[in-house]
């Protein structure tokens, strides 16, 4: 049974540019979690979805970023008109259920993102 | 509000020593849950324990072994022995079972272990 599976690994943008980021869940994991990790800080939770709906995203910038989960296929975390201090490592989780019933959250390799 | 302390930045230690790992919390929630991460060089979160609110019995595997203590809502863990392959930089984290959606992580504590 694959693990949660996250590409690219490495992703190099310039200013300005879009990055997309994915998430391809353990086999039978229905939720997915997307936190940020900035160097030398720990990981911050940034949105939490289940497939089609996103539950809570109140880790999440305002502006330019955007996450979903569609029906088929992986979660993408849009991060539009990329700048500096956008540079970090961002990890998915996927969990079997979520909300109130305790279920818990396997984490995938992380995307390495580098803005120049 | 849920939040995890790691007040060590970094340890230096030398191959065979004994450390700890300081992590104490805060909650408001009766039943959460605490976790221990290894992030080596690689980058990669390597999970290494779980523990509920309502297990306070500490856990050994290994060289490893974890101190619970809610009375100083704490969480510690500890590397007997430590080996060069022990440097990382290791995460403790909570989460409530209110919410189990966020899971707070501590500001990691970067290990050295020096032959």
């Amino acid at each position: 049974n694959a693990g949660v599976m996250q590409n690219p690994r490495h992703l190099v943008r310039r200013r300005g540019q879009e990055a997309r980021l994915r998430c391809s869940p353990m086999k039978g994991h229905s939720h997915v979690y997307w936190y940020r990790q900035l160097p030398e800080e720990g990981l911050k939770f940034m949105v939490y979805l289940q497939k089609e709906n996103i539950i809570d995203e109140s880790g999440m910038p305002k502006e330019r970023f955007s996450a979903e989960f569609p029906k088929e296929g992986p979660s993408i975390l849009r991060i539009q008109q990329v700048v500096r201090g956008d540079s970090a490592a961002y990890f998915c989780a996927s969990s079997l259920a979520g909300g109130l019933t305790y279920n818990e959250q396997f984490f995938g390799p992380g995307t390495r993102l580098t803005v120049l | 509000a849920q939040k995890v302390t790691q007040a060590q930045t970094e340890i230096s230690v030398v191959e065979k020593e004994d450390v700890t790992l300081d992590c104490v919390y805060e909650t408001r929630d009766t039943t959460y849950y605490l976790f221990w991460y290894k992030q080596p060089p690689s980058g990669e979160l390597v999970f290494l324990i779980r523990r509920n609110s309502f297990d306070e019995q500490n856990e050994i595997s290994g060289r490893y072994s974890w101190n619970f203590q809610k009375s100083t809502s704490s969480f510690n863990f500890t590397i007997t022995a430590s080996q060069v392959v022990d440097s990382a930089v290791y995460f403790c984290a909570l989460s409530e079972a209110r919410n189990n959606n966020d899971m707070r992580f501590g500001a990691g504590t970067r290990l050295t272990v020096k032959p």
